[in-house]
């Protein structure tokens, strides 16, 4: 089966670092996304590691480690509107390049607090 | 707005009815797909279209029924629907060999069956 564990709940004050854990088990492994999900909205695209270690993107980092089937989200100087669900997901088949297939967590509901 | 445009925003249907949702992409992507969010489980894959033809259907009842007319549209058909189908139904893009492989979501549908 097709698995990923990520904590349910993370809470955090504002200007803080919060790190958020995802482990996987999955039959095929091309890369670990993360997507950001506020409330009644539309997920949104973060952040996507194919290789080790760290990618940047502005107060967000991801990182991955293919051998601990591990990756985390890291956000910093954390902001009110960074309060939203997080999802990471992996791409576990490319149809033969046509096109992606992602499997997504249960997802991480971060709550800033002032 | 994402991009990606679901009709309508909410629907509450009796359990003998008949609905479509609609799915629109006007990002030039060239594969479409259909997940349903339930609360407190990941989001789970329901069907995969690449390039206007199905290469996936994740073990979906048959009162599902999936519709790509052309690759800037989806369609799910809906007929006798359970209270257990109530839940919001994403529909996403992507597109063949896209910088970081990326889905752009929808706002989705809330779906009631009653």
């Amino acid at each position: 089966g097709q698995s990923l564990e990520q904590p349910s709940e993370v809470t955090a004050v504002e200007g803080a670092i919060v790190q958020i854990n995802c482990t996987y088990q999955t039959s095929g492994f091309y890369g670990l996304s993360w997507y950001q999900q506020h409330d009644g909205g539309a997920p949104t695209f973060l952040s996507y590691n194919a290789l080790d270690g760290l990618e940047e993107t502005g107060r967000f980092s991801s990182f991955l480690s293919r051998s601990d089937s591990y990756g985390y989200l890291l956000l910093q100087e954390l902001q009110m509107k960074d309060s939203a669900s997080y999802f990471c997901a992996v791409r576990v088949s490319n149809y033969g390049g046509a096109t992606n297939k992602l499997i997504f967590g249960t997802g991480t509901l971060l709550a800033v607090q002032p | 707005e994402t991009g990606v445009t679901q009709t309508p925003r909410h629907l509450v249907m009796g359990m003998t009815n008949k609905k479509s949702l609609k799915c629109e992409q006007h990002l030039g992507h060239n594969a479409m797909y259909w997940y349903k969010q339930s609360a407190k489980k990941p989001l789970e894959l329901m069907f995969v279209y690449s390039l206007e033809e199905r290469v996936e259907n994740n073990s979906v009842p048959s009162r599902f029924s999936p519709e790509c007319p052309n690759s800037s549209h989806l369609f799910l058909h809906l007929h006798t629907l359970q209270p257990e189908d109530s839940a919001l139904y994403l529909c996403a893009s992507s597109l063949t060999g896209g910088a970081n492989y990326g889905y752009t979501f929808g706002s989705g549908t809330r779906l009631t069956v009653v």
